[in-house]
């Protein structure tokens, strides 16, 4: 059964850049792909974009289009995202999960969450 | 984009209650939904998907149904694990994307 481990919590400051991985542990993605899901406090889930490890191919929120990119490495079974210039809100819990139908499905295993702090 | 929109925003209710939590889409997503329960500090867990298919582990009083644009999520004897929030998530469309969520709360 696949689980996803997720990369420590961080504290960044404004303006820097945070990249959080995600391993796949007892499996690999396989023909699935893997998505990104963030949670600021106290507030409900915002997808961000997801990847095909296969084929590589992404597709991304639009309203994070400009300052985020998702990878993965297939050797490793691990996918990273990496969010650019970061504000004091993007403050939140960042969760990767295995998504069905090549990316455009339901989110049947998901990592645990990476804590992102950004503050002066 | 398709909106989701849940409701109610909070529930209170009591152990063995029936619980009705509704979520709208903005424009028809066939059953193209999924259901998901999150429990605070944790990572949400996948409930329910394509409306009303069961996912695995999942007890049989949860279920689901509707189709088109409107959508229910039904806890059939609420039980002490169950106090938790609920969200939605519709599949037909990028950008994937979630209801605001239901607070299942005691009454």
């Amino acid at each position: 059964q696949v689980h996803l481990v997720q990369s420590g919590a961080e504290v960044k400051r404004p303006g820097s850049s945070v990249k959080v991985s995600c391993k796949a542990s007892g499996g690999t993605f396989s023909t699935s792909a893997v998505t990104w899901v963030r949670q600021a406090p106290g507030q409900g889930l915002e997808w961000m974009g997801g990847i095909i490890p296969t084929s590589g191919s992404t597709r991304y929120a639009q309203i994070f289009q400009a300052r985020v990119t998702i990878t993965a490495d297939e050797s490793t079974s691990t996918s990273y995202m990496e969010l650019r210039s970061l504000r004091s809100d993007d403050t939140a819990i960042y969760y990767c999960a295995r998504v069905t139908a090549g990316g455009m499905g339901y989110m049947d295993v998901w990592g645990k969450g990476t804590t992102v702090t950004v503050s002066p | 984009d398709i909106q989701m929109t849940q409701s109610p925003s909070t529930l209170s209710a009591s152990i063995g209650d029936k619980v009705t939590i509704t979520c709208r889409a903005s424009q028809s997503i066939t059953n193209w939904l999924a259901w998901y329960q999150q429990r605070p500090g944790t990572a949400p867990k996948l409930l329910i998907y394509r409306a009303s298919n069961l996912a695995g582990g999942v007890p049989s009083r949860f279920s689901g149904s509707g189709s088109g644009t409107e959508f229910t999520l039904t806890i059939s004897g609420l039980q002490p694990d169950d106090f938790a929030t609920y969200y939605c998530q519709q599949y037909n469309n990028f950008p994937l994307t979630f209801g605001g969520g239901t607070k299942v709360e005691v009454k």
